[in-house]
């Protein structure tokens, strides 16, 4: 069966650190890869998306990269923040999916000052 | 400018009522998505819009839920009889176009069946 996984465990770093998230998934031919944040009671926030022939995408201090033979996302952050503490999401959307995202479960990131 | 808008933002009903759950898109999106988050649980995908029409309901899970969109915005999920298990936050999604683009999410409809 189609499956994401994201680390189910917190991660927890120290503030100016690199936090690196994971995003597996198998069984799936995605045509798009989105990362998106969710702070406790709100909705999420759409952060990066890369396709299915882009290698590496960056945006001020987030970089996301796509491994189709891995089957594989990792979401980085830079120069980590407390302000950067909440959930990220990854989410795929499948070849001929119109767009619908399939969610992993999101891991926890707590950054400590 | 106004993001998209969900109402109520707090529902508690008893099992086997009927509830309606809003949602407003950003105006100009044509695409329009409903999820659902349980609690410590993914995002599950509902059902989707394209202007007035759903080319995919396939997140549905059973004939209690239906969906409808009207003029091209405003959008309303409707869970008939509900059950406990349907307890939930439901989240309504809006996106420019439907090929690859970020979604923009409403706060959400936390829904409570007693």
């Amino acid at each position: 069966s189609q499956k994401i996984e994201q680390n189910s465990e917190a991660l927890n770093i120290q503030e100016g650190k690199t936090a690196t998230l994971t995003c597996n998934y198998t069984n799936y031919s995605p045509a798009y890869l989105q990362w998106y944040r969710q702070d406790p009671g709100r909705g999420p926030v759409f952060l990066l998306l890369i396709r299915e022939n882009e290698k590496e995408k960056r945006k001020e201090r987030l970089k996301v990269t796509f491994d189709t033979t891995l089957k594989q996302s990792l979401f980085h952050i830079t120069a980590s923040q407390p302000a950067d503490s909440a959930t990220y999401l990854c989410a795929f959307t499948p070849s001929g999916g119109y767009n619908k995202l399939i969610f992993g479960a999101g891991t926890r990131l707590a950054v400590h000052p | 400018g106004a993001g998209v808008s969900q109402s109520p933002s707090n529902k508690v009903t008893e099992k086997g009522k009927d509830v309606e759950l809003r949602c407003d898109p950003i105006s100009g999106h044509t695409a329009l998505y409903w999820y659902r988050q349980s609690l410590g649980q993914g995002l599950e995908f509902l059902i989707y819009f394209q202007g007035n029409s759903a080319p995919d309901k396939s997140g549905l899970p059973s004939d209690r839920f239906s969906a409808e969109r009207t003029g091209g915005s405003v959008s309303t999920l409707t869970i008939q009889r509900t059950q406990q298990e349907d307890s939930a936050v439901y989240l309504c999604a809006s996106s420019p176009t439907s090929g690859g683009a970020a979604q923009y999410f409403g706060p959400g409809t936390r829904l409570l069946v007693l």
